[in-house]
């Protein structure tokens, strides 16, 4: 059975915090996402990976950066946590074969920043 | 820039009944995908159905269809016989290529006993 894990359900940090959001798959895919899910704005891409080592800015990158050094694992900073990052943040893969680009989501990570 | 519009915030159906959910998008690329994911309360994203644009035939899985309009942009999903389980936001979703998928911002679907 594929698997996106996403390292905590549920985080609640300071303003000021280094925050570190970890999601890891099985499925050997290539390509990795990070989104931000907030009520009436659907979901917003940060920032996406095609390979290791590899990283793309997505439509809302500021206040966030992203490391992948092993292609199984995608990591989501947030460098000094803010109020307005207080979201829920999903992680998705794909492959890049062709025809095979269904993305696949991670449960999610509520974060609340106080 | 692509863009994916679910003009739909919120619906609600009767169980067993039938409902419609729609999406349109804007690209000016020949060759793309659609796909409709469910997202259950608390739970996690999954897919439902997806259509490519080069196939005529409408995607159908199971008790979900999808009326694929290419030359209108729209893609409307269709859910038959409603369950209590269906109860969850929909996200249509547009990808080309290699590029990440851009989503609308989703219906929440209600489905009442």
């Amino acid at each position: 059975d594929v698997k996106v894990t996403q390292s905590s359900r549920y985080l609640v940090k300071r303003t000021g915090e280094k925050v570190f959001l970890e999601c890891v798959q099985d499925m050997d895919h290539e390509n990795m996402f990070w989104y931000r899910q907030d009520p009436g704005l659907g979901l917003r891409l940060i920032y996406f990976s095609y390979d290791v080592k590899m990283k793309e800015k997505g439509d809302i990158p500021e206040g966030y950066s992203v490391s992948r050094e092993k292609k199984e694992r995608f990591s989501l900073i947030l460098e000094s946590a803010s109020t307005n990052q207080t979201s829920m943040y999903l992680c998705a893969s794909s492959s890049s074969g062709q025809g095979k680009n269904e993305q696949f989501f991670g449960p999610g990570t509520r974060l609340t920043v106080l | 820039a692509q863009t994916v519009t679910q003009s739909q915030p919120e619906m609600s159906v009767q169980e067993a009944e039938t409902v419609t959910l729609s999406c349109t998008y804007d690209t000016s690329e020949s060759n793309y995908y659609l796909f409709w994911y469910k997202q259950p309360p608390s739970r996690q994203m999954i897919l439902v159905i997806r259509q490519e644009a080069y196939k005529q035939q409408n995607a159908t899985e199971n008790r979900f269809s999808v009326n694929f309009q290419k030359a209108a942009k729209s893609f409307s999903l269709k859910i038959s016989d409603s369950q209590l389980g269906d109860t969850a936001m929909y996200f249509c979703a547009w990808l080309s290529g290699n590029t990440p998928l851009v989503f609308g911002k989703g219906t929440r679907l209600s489905v009442i006993a």
